[in-house]
């Protein structure tokens, strides 16, 4: 059973592009949450996609979206690239049936803006 | 949400016992407090999680103080491959489970 993918692993973009980073889900997993972590810190959550929709959003700027397709993989899109959103870029998948809300992480996708 | 305070780093001698602080003041009383590990260029490993009583499963236990304002994770029999930076989190009372990661604590097992 493969767990969280993300891809690609490694992304290099230049200041003011735009960049799409992909995740699939765990088996059974249909919710899937993105988070962004800058060197030397803790995870900072992003936003959820449960069902196709944005269920919640962390204090990021509207140049982070996202779009989780019918078969509950999801894609982070970030527009207008700034040197601040160069980080490690995590999703994490979950049941929405899990009493214990546990989250499986991917390996993550390192995004370096120059 | 209620926050978490980690000392920033902890060594531990290999096959001893590593014992990990977590100050949780605020907490709530739906809140739960979760553990989660990351190795080096890994993404984050859940560990354990807990309410009010203590847990115990294959990779550790978690041990919650009555009050519930702070908790400590036990790392029974710690192993070279248990270096990574541990974090714990109050889990958001939004029933979706939103983790809000504070900067965690090193922890660098030494043979």
């Amino acid at each position: 059973d493969a767990g969280v993918t993300q891809s690609p692993t490694h992304l290099i973009k230049t200041r003011g592009q735009q960049v799409t980073l992909r995740c699939s889900p765990k088996s059974g997993h249909d919710t899937v949450s993105w988070y962004q972590q800058a060197l030397g810190q803790g995870p900072q959550f992003i936003f959820q996609y449960y069902e196709e929709e944005e269920r919640q959003r962390g204090n990021f700027p509207d140049r982070f979206s996202g779009h989780q397709f019918p078969n509950y993989s999801s894609e982070l899109n970030v527009n207008a690239l700034l040197l601040g959103d160069s980080a490690l870029y995590l999703c994490a998948s979950s049941p929405v049936t899990s009493g214990s809300y546990e989250q499986y992480f991917g390996p993550g996708t390192r995004l370096t803006v120059t | 949400d209620a926050k978490t305070t980690q000392p920033p780093s902890m060594d531990c001698a290999e096959g001893r016992a590593a014992n990990l602080p977590c100050n949780h003041s605020t907490i709530s009383g739906n809140e739960y407090v979760y553990w989660y590990r990351q190795i080096h260029s890994q993404g984050p490993q859940y560990i354990i999680h807990g309410l009010k009583n203590n847990e115990t499963n294959e990779m550790a236990s978690l041990i919650i103080t009555e009050d519930r304002k702070s908790s400590t994770l036990i790392l029974p029999h710690a192993t070279l491959r248990d270096t990574a930076v541990y974090y714990c989190i109050v889990r958001t009372t939004d029933s979706w489970g939103k983790l809000q990661f504070g900067a965690g604590t090193q922890v660098v097992v030494t043979p």
